[in-house]
């Protein structure tokens, strides 16, 4: 998973709590994801950031935000507003300039509602 | 949009034989695809990648994937399979620039591999 972290490994939320998922990156990538991986779904994009100070939404984007200040990190915060956040998020960096560089992914954080 | 589809939920194939995980894509203009696998609990690690030139790719661990324009497919394949093989693999597709998007990757749902001593 060689140079993302994710942070904790293992999460556990009260409903109506916030919660914030760290990703720290130290490859000097531009760009940052986030993902959330549900069973026999695949990976689907919340959010995304190809600089610093500037993030785009995903494709399930509601009840999530993000804020990139550093190069080398990107917070997610799950807020009381997503409703089934049960999931194991993964975050994930490239190089942005050429059109070929593939993605990085951290080691994931499960996050279990209870 | 760009999309892939991964038609098959699961592949069994018997330790030793070749194995095909099947990948087809959908996009506009040139497509960038790539290949990842998952083992339980852990991130995605990347396999291979179709850029441009020639149509068969060789990546990490012994495989390699055949890109076929008219069909619009990149099936990843492998002569020989290993039991520790076994895991979740995701094809992905992005858009190429100068597209907006070019930074956005478009995952299929994935298929389980298991690989049977």
């Amino acid at each position: 998973d060689g140079g993302i972290t994710q942070s904790p490994k293992y999460l556990f939320r009260k409903e109506g709590q916030n919660v914030t998922l760290s990703c720290e990156q130290n490859l000097n990538h531009d760009a940052m994801y986030w993902y959330r991986q549900d069973p026999g779904q695949g990976l689907r994009l919340i959010y995304y950031s190809q600089i610093v100070n500037d993030f785009q939404k995903g494709d399930i984007a509601e009840g999530y935000s993000v804020s990139r200040e550093k190069k080398e990190s990107f917070p997610l915060t799950v807020t009381s507003a997503q409703k089934n956040p049960t999931a194991f998020y993964l975050c994930a960096s490239r190089q942005a300039g050429t059109g070929d560089n593939e993605q990085f992914f951290g080691p994931g954080t499960r996050l279990t509602v209870l | 949009a760009q999309s892939v589809a991964q038609p098959e939920d699961q592949v069994n194939v018997a330790e030793g034989n070749p194995l095909t995980v099947k990948c087809t894509y959908s996009v506009s203009g040139n497509p960038y695809l790539f290949w990842y696998v998952q083992y339980p609990n852990r991130g995605l690690q990347f396999l291979l990648k179709y850029i441009t030139g020639d149509n068969l790719v060789k990546g990490s661990y012994g495989f390699e994937a055949e890109f076929n324009k008219s069909q619009t497919s990149f099936h990843l394949k492998k002569p020989s399979a290993l039991v520790s093989d076994s895991a979740l693999y995701f094809c992905a597709v992005r858009d190429p620039p100068p597209l907006y998007n070019f930074n956005k990757f478009y995952f299929g749902s994935g298929t389980k591999l298991n690989v049977k001593p």
